[in-house]
């Protein structure tokens, strides 16, 4: 069975500094990985994948993650903090069934 | 390029009536997806269905039950509802094939009185 974990409810960070999401992962094969993001009251928007190449990938607002195999994680990571990225942010694990997994989110914080 | 389409928004339903929540997906995905949102609970998945055919199954009761029709649409039913049911009901399209990411619609909110 595949799963996904994100160890953290709650990461709080200042305006400027360099933010990481937390998501590790276990699943039989090859993963497709995702980082969704969710503002309140609205559905989630995608904002970058790990399918296969790069171990770095940049997705949108200047949002980039890296898959690191054998530690099975894909954090979130940007390098300077916006008060608008304040938001619940869900890592994803989508297998060869089409199954996709989302972790239970965690919600960032940028302070200004 | 429209987007997922769910309809309605909003919705009030009294304990033991059944609903239908509706699903546009993005033109050209054939994939659709249901997952309902708690708080306590997270994402929870429903069901998916490809190609008018039901591919993928979460845990819910037999209540829950969906639909896809040709051109993609979907529709999710609840009958029977409980003060549980409850949440934010989100409708995902993808397109096929296993990379392909889900662009989520703006949820349906049902309340359960």
């Amino acid at each position: 069975a595949q799963s996904v974990a994100q160890p953290e409810d709650q990461v709080n960070v200042a305006e400027g500094n360099p933010l990481t999401v937390k998501c590790t992962y276990s699943v039989s094969g090859n993963p497709y990985l995702f980082w969704y993001v969710q503002y309140p009251n609205r559905g989630l928007q995608f904002l970058l994948k790990y399918i296969t190449g790069d171990n770095l990938v940049k997705g949108s607002y200047g949002f980039e993650a890296e898959f690191n195999k054998s530690q099975t994680s894909f954090h979130l990571k940007k390098p300077s903090a916006l008060v608008s990225d304040s938001a619940l942010y869900f890592c994803a694990v989508r297998t060869n069934a089409g199954k996709s997994t989302f972790g239970d989110g965690t919600t960032l914080t940028v302070k200004p | 390029k429209a987007g997922v389409t769910q309809t309605p928004r909003y919705l009030i339903k009294t304990r033991g009536q059944q609903v239908t929540l509706s699903c546009s997906p993005i033109s050209g995905h054939r994939s659709v997806s249901w997952y309902q949102q708690t708080p306590g609970q997270g994402l929870q998945f429903l069901f998916e269905y490809f190609s008018e055919t039901q591919r993928n199954k979460g845990n819910f009761p037999g209540r829950f039950s969906g639909r896809q029709f040709s051109n993609s649409r979907s529709e999710m039913n609840v009958s029977t509802l409980e003060l549980g049911d409850s949440a934010l009901y989100l409708c995902a399209s993808s397109a096929a094939g296993q990379g392909s990411g889900y662009t989520f619609g703006s949820g349906t909110r049902l309340t359960v009185v």
